[in-house]
């Protein structure tokens, strides 16, 4: 089974609201990803887990936090959404690091609109 | 910031024609290629994977790479119109954990 799960698909949030989104893998994957897409731009990676270390990315750093209770199991939160967090959030995740040549599988992502 | 170019933006083929998708990194290092495909509501899933100078087929599908231009392309032949769909180029470098992706082809192909 190569499914990454992501709950919710459809999120409406309001300005100055929290949001937490959640994503799982049970195919045991050391690295889980968070990345942002929004039309016409390429995805941009947010954050990703590696085993049980946080990395985030400079520009993204304060935006958005995540966490990693156990292996399967990955959140992507926004402490105050803002008209510019809208945009349709991917989750991943990969045998080891994405760049080492092993394929990351995405779930179908989760689509925030903030009004 | 490495940066990934495709183009075109968007592509028009009839059925059973040639579609040609162009990618380029900004990164001399560039060590990985990748090509993903997302079909509408659906996850990306990866389609092919390139990191030798020359040539990979899978069946209708064929992925060039050109190290020292940068630059990879995917080929599908006797396109379907199962293959519309949005084509996202990845590529990773060495030295860094980051795959950087391109802004996605719109295949449509055409009955």
């Amino acid at each position: 089974d190569t499914t990454v799960k992501q709950n919710p698909r459809y999120k409406l949030a309001r300005v100055g609201k929290p949001v937490n989104l959640i994503c799982s893998q049970t195919m045991n994957h050391d690295t889980m990803y968070w990345y942002q897409k929004k039309p016409n731009q390429a995805p941009k990676l947010l954050l990703f887990y590696y085993d049980k270390i946080l990395n985030r990315e400079a520009d993204t750093f304060e935006k958005f936090q995540s966490s990693r209770p156990n292996n399967s199991f990955c959140s992507l939160y926004i402490g105050s959404a803002g008209l510019e967090y809208s945009a349709m959030y991917l989750c991943a995740s990969s045998r080891g690091l994405g760049n080492s040549g092993n394929t990351l599988y995405f779930g179908e992502g989760s689509r925030l609109i903030v009004v | 910031q490495q940066k990934v170019q495709q183009s075109p933006e968007s592509l028009i083929v009839p059925e059973g024609g040639m579609a040609s998708l162009n990618c380029t990194s900004s990164d001399r290092n560039v060590d990985y290629f990748w090509w993903y495909r997302q079909h509408s509501g659906k996850s990306p899933k990866m389609l092919m994977s390139i990191f030798s100078n020359g040539e990979k087929e899978e069946g209708r599908f064929t992925v060039h790479l050109n190290k020292a231009s940068l630059h990879t392309s995917l080929h599908i032949r006797d396109s379907q119109p199962s293959d519309s769909a949005l084509y996202l180029c990845a590529a990773s470098t060495s030295g860094s954990w980051q795959l950087i992706f391109g802004s996605g082809t719109q295949l449509t192909v055409m009955p």
